[in-house]
């Protein structure tokens, strides 16, 4: 595997449901981030991790709670989530942070019911 | 906060033809980027500005880092059908020397297509 990768692509959920999406990066580098992506709107920063810290909370509803146990994995817990959260949640990775040159996976694409 | 405008939103051209697109703020960026982003795929990065009127190529593309700072765009010339996507500028400040309070404000968009 090189570069970033996410899984699942695709999650159907209820509103009630608990999952997680997951996020691996195999560049070596030390931050990782989560994006919400809806149509029509710009990309929404979510998270950021640097060496497994997170520096950045975006103001992000509890029903989503990340997790990185180490530089290479970053997780996102969903519970309870709404429909309006339906979105592809893209996870990237930089270097360092701050670092404009992030790398994307490919997303998950999430429909909540 | 800041924001990016950019334009066009949409854009619909023949094969052989040059694009140009824009991204403007009222906000002064240390660094611009730009994004493409492929149906079903995260963005890949494009071009990366770190200096005030630097222009950048990678191919057919070009891109500039207004002299203001307050703006950038991408050029692209001789467009082919694999040009379709979306593209996205993206503007990043750093704001204290401490390395963790910065921000990487992403615009709306430019979905290009390319009719062969």
């Amino acid at each position: 595997e090189t570069g970033v990768t996410q899984t699942p692509r695709h999650l159907v959920m209820g509103m009630t449901n608990k999952k997680s999406l997951k996020c691996e990066q195999h560049l070596g580098h030390n931050a990782m981030y989560w994006y919400k992506q809806s149509a029509k709107k710009p990309l929404e920063l979510m998270f950021v991790y640097n060496f497994k810290e997170q520096t950045e909370n975006n103001s992000v509803p509890s029903r989503f709670s990340p997790e990185c146990p180490n530089s290479s994995h970053l997780f996102l817990h969903l519970h309870t989530l709404q429909p309006e959260d339906s979105a592809l949640y893209l996870c990237a990775s930089s270097q360092d942070t701050p670092s404009g040159e992030q790398f994307f996976g490919p997303g998950t694409r999430l429909t909540v019911l | 906060g800041q924001q990016l405008n950019q334009s066009p939103q949409s854009m619909f051209i023949q094969e052989g033809e040059d694009v140009s697109m824009n991204c403007t703020s009222s906000s002064i960026f240390n660094t611009w980027l730009w994004y493409k982003q492929d149906p079903g795929e995260g963005p890949v990065l494009l071009i990366a500005l770190y200096k005030a009127g630097e222009l950048t190529s990678n191919g057919r593309l070009t891109a500039q880092f207004g002299i203001t700072r307050k703006d950038s765009f991408l050029n692209i010339s001789a467009s082919i059908p694999s040009d379709v996507g979306i593209y996205f500028c993206a503007g990043q400040i750093l704001m204290n020397s401490g390395g963790s309070n910065y921000k990487l404000t992403f615009g709306k968009g430019t979905l290009l297509t390319v009719n062969p």
